[in-house]
């Protein structure tokens, strides 16, 4: 069983509508990440939560460190949030070190 | 700020042929990391590094040899290609290494080994 599982696995919404990915994992936790990966391939940090809630622009990001689980919602979904979405919490055993969900791959149509 | 960068961007071998993936970044972080991603899995720690002079292995790291002789630069070698390690591999790094700090990924070197 993976530590790490991303719901759901592929995204296809259209402009406008209300995007949630969710995550859920198996390991006691410091904190976790929210990653993006392009198209191009690049990658870079969205946020990252040890507790509650945070937001950034459209992005709003959630944990329940109690329930293991983590979601990431984007409000008004435009085309140019097509991209992977990676969940990565932090293993308090391993402390620095990140273990990464397969990725949510999200499609905004016009 | 260059960030982080990484050559080559894509490189062909052949089975048993040896190389070098090159990461530097000019942000003066502590940690650095290497990652490959394989398709539809999730990216595995190969080995990091917590400053220069001190490396230690991740999940994955059969296969490679890593070397930190400055804070700037984290170089990957393979030493004898295997097809297994087709992959893109990407390089991070980051300030402290204490988990609730942002990595920073580089651009990512598509490997293919043939």
């Amino acid at each position: 069983k993976n530590e790490v599982e991303q719901s759901p696995q592929n995204l296809t919404a259209q402009e406008g509508e209300f995007i949630t990915i969710n995550c859920s994992y198996s390991v006691g936790i410091s904190a976790l990440h929210w990653l993006q990966q392009h198209p191009g391939g690049g990658i870079v940090s969205l946020f990252m939560l040890s507790s509650g809630k945070k937001k950034h622009g459209r992005l709003i990001a959630t944990i329940n460190i109690q329930e293991k689980h983590s979601s990431l919602h984007i409000t008004a979904s435009h085309p140019r949030d097509s991209a992977v979405y990676i969940c990565a919490p932090i293993s308090i055993k391993t402390g620095n070190q990140f273990y990464f969900g397969t990725g949510t791959s999200l499609t905004v149509i016009p | 700020n260059a960030g982080v960068t990484q050559t080559p961007k894509f490189r062909i071998l052949k089975i048993g042929q040896s190389m070098t993936l090159q990461c530097a970044q000019d942000m003066n972080h502590n940690y650095m990391y290497w990652y490959r991603q394989d398709p539809g899995m999730g990216l595995k720690l190969i080995y990091y590094s917590v400053g220069a002079g001190i490396t230690d292995k991740g999940e994955v790291p059969n296969g490679y040899n890593v070397s930190r002789s400055t804070t700037e630069d984290f170089p990957l070698r393979l030493e004898l290609a295997a097809p297994s390690q087709t992959s893109v591999y990407f390089c991070a790094s980051s300030y402290q290494g204490t988990g609730q700090e942002t990595q920073y990924f580089g651009p990512g070197t598509r490997l293919l080994v043939l």
